[in-house]
């Protein structure tokens, strides 16, 4: 089984300023990498998947890239409502599908 | 637009069975394989099962296999997730969520809270 690390695990930023999250697989997952938003009370729901390609309606404030083991995802420009949890997830090995235990984003 | 309608959660016993359900809509449900995805209170999320599209294939997380089962009725356009022997490590809201082109989610329910306890 895959395991999956993100850092840090609480991330602290001002509304406008950058925010970036860090992933890591426990082996290459090559660009099998998807990124989720969840808000307190509400489902996840997809960001990025391949990696680095926006699910629909994602704002282009979003953007992941990396492959094989480490991972990014950059929010250019925080607004009020990217304050969430986000997780990574690999689907290259399978089963299990396997998620990060999660990067808290909140208000500095 | 794409709609999961999770039901059937609740308060149940130890040991005690449950049966989830998942209605599609939205999109044609026999095309697309299916997961049932969990997250216990306060915690991060669980894979726990997949069927594929036209239900010839499972696959299921070592937590929960031998225990649950996952099926569909694409005439119905539902998933369901069959619980037994239930614990109480498996109190969480459990979600059901399509596949993207490959093992990604790209639409998640609201989630069904199920709690096991005596």
């Amino acid at each position: 089984e895959i395991v999956m690390t993100q850092s840090p695990a609480t991330l602290s930023v001002s509304p406008g300023e950058r925010a970036t999250l860090s992933c890591r697989a426990s082996q290459s997952v090559s660009s099998k990498l998807a990124w989720y938003q969840q808000k307190p009370g509400q489902a996840p729901r997809l960001l990025i998947y391949g990696a680095s390609t926006r699910a629909t309606g994602i704002p282009a404030r979003f953007s992941g890239s990396g492959s094989g083991t480490e991972f990014t995802l950059t929010i250019s420009s925080l607004q009020s409502e990217d304050f969430a949890v986000y997780y990574c997830q690999q689907y290259n090995n399978w089963p299990p599908v396997t998620f990060g235990p999660g990067t808290k984003v909140d208000i500095k | 637009q794409v709609q999961l309608v999770e039901s059937g959660g609740g308060v149940v016993q130890p040991g005690r069975s449950l049966r989830l359900s998942c209605a599609a809509s939205g999109f044609t449900f026999s095309n697309f394989g299916m997961h049932w995805v969990r997250q216990a209170p306060g915690k991060g999320l669980e894979w726990v099962a997949v069927i594929s599209y036209d239900g010839s294939s499972k696959y299921y997380a070592d937590s929960v296999k031998g225990r649950f089962t996952i099926s569909r009725d694409n005439s119905k356009n539902t998933l369901y997730l069959q619980m037994n022997s239930l614990r109480a490590e498996d109190t969480a809201v459990y979600y059901c969520a399509k596949s993207g082109a490959t093992y990604y989610f790209d639409c998640w329910g609201q989630g069904t809270l199920v709690t096991v306890s005596s």
